[in-house]
């Protein structure tokens, strides 16, 4: 079975433009996660959704940041206007439901660089 | 809210034994969990504990005090390939609805050593 896809693996950009990231969680799993990984910050949730449904967004760090799941296949994130200070890795993790709803299976990740 | 502390780092020789302790404050738990990430790479899951108590997975084991708010990772028979950052995590309800947010600590790094 194929894990989490993430796209893109890397991308850089300049500031004030706009950066899509984009997830496909595994087949069957109902929890999508996106997380940020910094070295200041470490890894810290962003939003969850749970069978389409944004749940908690409450670690979203500003306006700019926004976050879609049209289907059970695919989610975006989005951040516009970029900024230096959202250089980060980026992380999208899925998990399914039943008695192992607490595994969490993560995304190879994008690393974004806004200079 | 909630915290959690995890020394920064740990070194080892192969074959040695590592413990890496947690402890956290969290408002609401569910369990604790613990993924290992190795430079580069994405997080994996190692191991989760609801309960007070041992769970062994191989040369993996972790445990759990609920009333001491403490768990810990026990690493035995070191290899190698051990070398990575290894994360305790606090399942919790979520204000807005009970769900399977994780907050992380800042991570262990462990170094084995020939």
């Amino acid at each position: 079975d194929a894990g989490v896809i993430q796209s893109p693996r890397h991308e850089v950009t300049e500031m004030g433009q706009e950066v899509t990231l984009r997830c496909k969680p595994i087949s069957g799993h109902d929890y999508l996660f996106w997380y940020r990984q910094t070295m200041m910050r470490g890894l810290e949730l962003l939003i969850y959704f749970n069978n389409n449904v944004p749940i908690d967004d409450s670690g979203m760090p500003e306006d700019r940041f926004s976050a879609k799941m049209p289907n059970a296949s695919f989610s975006t994130l989005k951040i516009q206007p970029s900024e230096p200070r959202d250089s980060a890795v980026y992380f999208c993790a899925s998990s399914r439901p039943g008695d192992r709803d607490y595994e969490q299976y993560f995304g190879p990740g994008t690393r974004l660089t806004v200079t | 809210g909630q915290s959690l502390e995890q020394p920064s780092e740990v070194t080892a020789v192969e074959g040695a034994i590592v413990q890496i302790n947690c402890t956290y404050q969290t408002s609401g738990f569910y369990g604790l969990s613990w993924y290992q990430q190795h430079d580069g790479g994405a997080p994996t899951f190692l191991s989760y504990n609801a309960l007070d108590g041992l769970e062994e997975t191989g040369r993996f084991s972790s445990f759990l005090s609920r009333s001491d708010s403490y768990g810990y990772l026990l690493l035995q028979e070191l290899q190698m390939k051990d070398s990575a950052s290894y994360f305790c995590a606090v399942r919790s309800p979520t204000f807005k609805a009970a769900g399977n947010k994780l907050t992380f600590g800042g991570g262990t790094r462990v170094l084995v050593k020939p």
